[in-house]
């Protein structure tokens, strides 16, 4: 089974900042089968980026995907006040699906 | 507009069967795959699988052996059942739309339903 590793578990920075977010797959990734979502305190998941670098309905232009292969990337350009929260990568196949553990963004 | 709206009992006995329900607006659940996946206190999103109105189903394979997932077109819904429930059972549960052949990714949530396991 494919286990996908984030990194760093927490990111502290400012609001205008740019923050860089990795995702790590234990085995080559199709760029299709790779998503992004970002999750805020007692709420749902909202998806924020599928096939690796589209950004879903609505989502501004300051997320950005990135990646191949292994390494993935979530960049958010300059952060506002309302993206600090989790964000989740996930990677699926014909057999199974996962997440990886997180990274929260944090206010510095 | 679509929306997933989760109900079942907050609170199940050890040993005792887990059943939610997902009510689905907006759109027929005879398209789509429509999915269970739960994040205990504190942890990451675990997939739990898939049913579709055709009677297809996928499952997580750490959960394969408790779970059954079905749709139901009458009632635009589909819904979860998790037998021999624990304490690790213990979690919000959320279902979610599969966004289909253009995207491939949940698209659509439900606000979540908390479960506690507890005698």
């Amino acid at each position: 089974e494919i286990v996908l590793t984030q990194s760093p578990g927490t990111l502290s920075l400012s609001p205008g900042e740019r923050a860089t977010l990795s995702c790590r797959a234990s085995q080559s990734v199709s760029s299709r089968q790779l998503a992004w979502y970002q999750q805020k305190p007692g709420q749902a998941p909202r998806l924020l980026i599928y096939g690796t670098s589209n950004r879903a309905t609505g989502i501004p232009d300051r997320f950005s995907g990135s990646g191949s292969g292994t390494d993935f990337t979530l960049t958010i350009s300059r952060l506002e006040p309302e993206d600090f929260a989790v964000y989740h990568c996930q990677r699926y196949d014909e057999s199974t699906l996962s997440f990886g553990g997180g990274t929260k963004v944090e206010i510095k | 507009q679509v929306h997933l709206q989760e109900s079942g009992p907050g609170l199940v006995k050890p040993s005792e069967t887990l059943s939610l329900t997902c009510t689905v607006s907006g759109v027929s659940v005879t398209g789509y795959s429509w999915n269970w996946i739960r994040q205990s206190p504190g942890k990451g999103l675990e997939w739990i699988g898939y049913g579709q109105y055709s009677g297809r189903t996928k499952y997580n394979s750490s959960l394969m052996s408790r779970v059954t997932l079905s749709v139901d077109t009458s009632n635009n819904q589909f819904s979860l059942k998790l037998t021999s429930v624990t304490a690790a059972d213990a979690a919000v549960y959320y279902c979610a739309r599969w966004g289909g052949s253009q995207i491939y990714a949940f698209d659509t949530w439900g606000q979540g339903t908390m479960v506690t396991v507890s005698s």
